[in-house]
């Protein structure tokens, strides 16, 4: 049983920190790594990808990815109410068998 | 969202009915899929269509079926409708990009009384 797992929420920050929020993953053959964002009542939407050992950033978010601890972890600088919501790792095998995990909620405290 | 249509997006049944969970796509990937998502259980795999005309079990089929109609259209059915399977219910798409990610319908709120 391929298996995500996620840091047990919610995890509040004030506005202005940074979020971290992290994933292991039980399958070594894994090979594309994502962070959706969810908001309450709304359906995921992707945020970031990576696919290759290291950082990858896109504005305020930062993704780590680590394939020897099988860890993957997402930084949300300067954080922003707007960022309040849910945010699932996703973990695939070259876009097989694609394994979400349950999620932490994140709030953004003004 | 764009290229997922999901129909309908709320619907109220009794115990025992039947319906039929609709989706269609307009981006052309070959791949689509069914979720149910609970609160605290994330996303669970019901099934999935690799192509048209094949269909697999996920990680929670029972009490579903499945039909791939076409390219466009993945719909999931329920035969007798439980309370158990009040849940908020996702369709995907995937193309042929190895490494692309899942795109998702705006889901459907289904509850079983």
């Amino acid at each position: 049983q391929k298996e995500v797992e996620q840091n047990s929420g919610p995890l509040s920050v004030p506005e202005g920190a940074i979020a971290s929020l992290n994933c292991t993953y039980s399958d070594r053959g894994s090979q594309s790594f994502f962070w959706y964002r969810q908001y309450s009542g709304k359906s995921p939407e992707l945020i970031m990808s990576i696919y290759s050992n290291g950082d990858k950033e896109d504005g305020r978010f930062t993704a780590q990815l680590n394939k020897a601890s099988q860890y993957v972890s997402l930084l949300i600088r300067d954080s922003q109410p707007s960022d309040s919501a849910t945010y699932l790792c996703a973990v695939t095998f070259y876009g097989q068998n694609f394994v979400f995990g349950p999620g932490t909620r994140l709030s953004v405290l003004p | 969202n764009a290229g997922v249509t999901q129909t309908p997006k709320f619907q109220v049944l009794k115990t025992g009915q039947s319906m039929t969970l609709q989706c269609a796509q307009d981006m052309n990937h070959n791949s689509m899929y069914w979720y149910r998502q609970d609160p605290g259980m994330g996303l669970r795999l019901i099934y999935y269509s690799a192509s048209e005309g094949t269909t697999d079990k996920g990680e929670v089929p029972n009490g579903y079926n499945v039909s791939r109609l076409n390219k466009r259209e993945f719909s999931l059915r329920l035969e007798s409708a439980a309370p158990s399977q009040t849940s908020v219910y996702f369709c995907a798409i995937l193309g042929l990009d190895r490494y692309q990610p899942q795109h998702f319908g705006d889901g459907t709120r289904l509850s079983i009384l």
